[in-house]
């Protein structure tokens, strides 16, 4: 699976908008990008994924560049509750995928009143 | 209803102990999986199963053996505990194997070697 690069803190004002980004520069053809996040003394949480669309669900935006080599994980109306560890992840799918998850050290995304 | 759960949430015991932590998940899922969080709070696989058969061993010391009783549960045993074991142990589920699922975490066991 691809390596990722994350700035290791970011902050963020509450309500604003939260973008994350994410370096996968080797990423290959058949794997994707995910997103977790672990908020203190918790199990990580699934976010979204992607392939090469843009993605939206109830939690946030993945905006994956076109070439593939980054995205952007964007959290539209931060709250406090919102600071956490944001993990990006390079996978891949079908045969011959463990399905294990290798964590990086995250961005430490601070929500700030 | 939680979906994956695990017990203890804490754990503290001596050097040369055997203990076990328990995973359930009530999602249905087929695959579930270990992964240890040490103090310097890196994240990494211990062990997959899939349909209570081992996939991934990830260079963990024999005294960690997993069992899998069920799809639903999946146990971790250790034997002679060391100092360097403690560590935050977490279980995660997943639908199945290689497909665009995502996983889901229990809270953890906290596990403390004294």
């Amino acid at each position: 699976d691809a390596k990722t690069t994350q700035p290791p803190s970011m902050d963020c004002a509450e309500g604003r908008a939260a973008n994350l980004p994410c370096n996968h520069s080797t990423i290959s053809g058949n794997e994707y990008v995910y997103w977790y996040r672990q908020i203190h003394s918790q199990g990580p949480q699934y976010i979204i994924h992607g392939l090469k669309n843009n993605e939206t669900n109830e939690m946030a935006s993945l905006i994956i560049t076109e070439d593939r080599k980054s995205s952007t994980l964007i959290l539209p109306h931060a709250t406090l509750r919102d600071t956490a560890v944001y993990y990006c992840i390079v996978r891949k799918h079908g045969s011959g995928n463990t399905g294990k998850l290798i964590f990086g050290q995250g961005t430490t995304l601070q929500v700030k009143p | 209803d939680t979906a994956v759960s695990q017990t203890p949430k804490y754990l503290v015991t001596q050097m040369g102990n055997d203990k076990s932590i328990k995973c359930e998940q009530n999602l249905g899922h087929d695959t579930m999986y270990w992964y240890k969080q040490d103090s310097k709070k890196f994240l990494k696989i211990m062990f997959s199963y899939n349909n209570k058969e081992l996939i991934i061993n990830e260079t963990v010391p024999n005294r960690f053996s997993p069992k899998s009783p069920d799809k639903a549960h999946l146990n971790l045993h250790i034997n002679s505990l060391e100092l360097g074991d403690s560590a935050v142990y977490f279980c995660a589920s997943s639908q199945v194997l290689a497909g665009p699922y995502e996983q889901y975490f229990g809270p953890g066991t906290r596990l403390t070697v004294t």
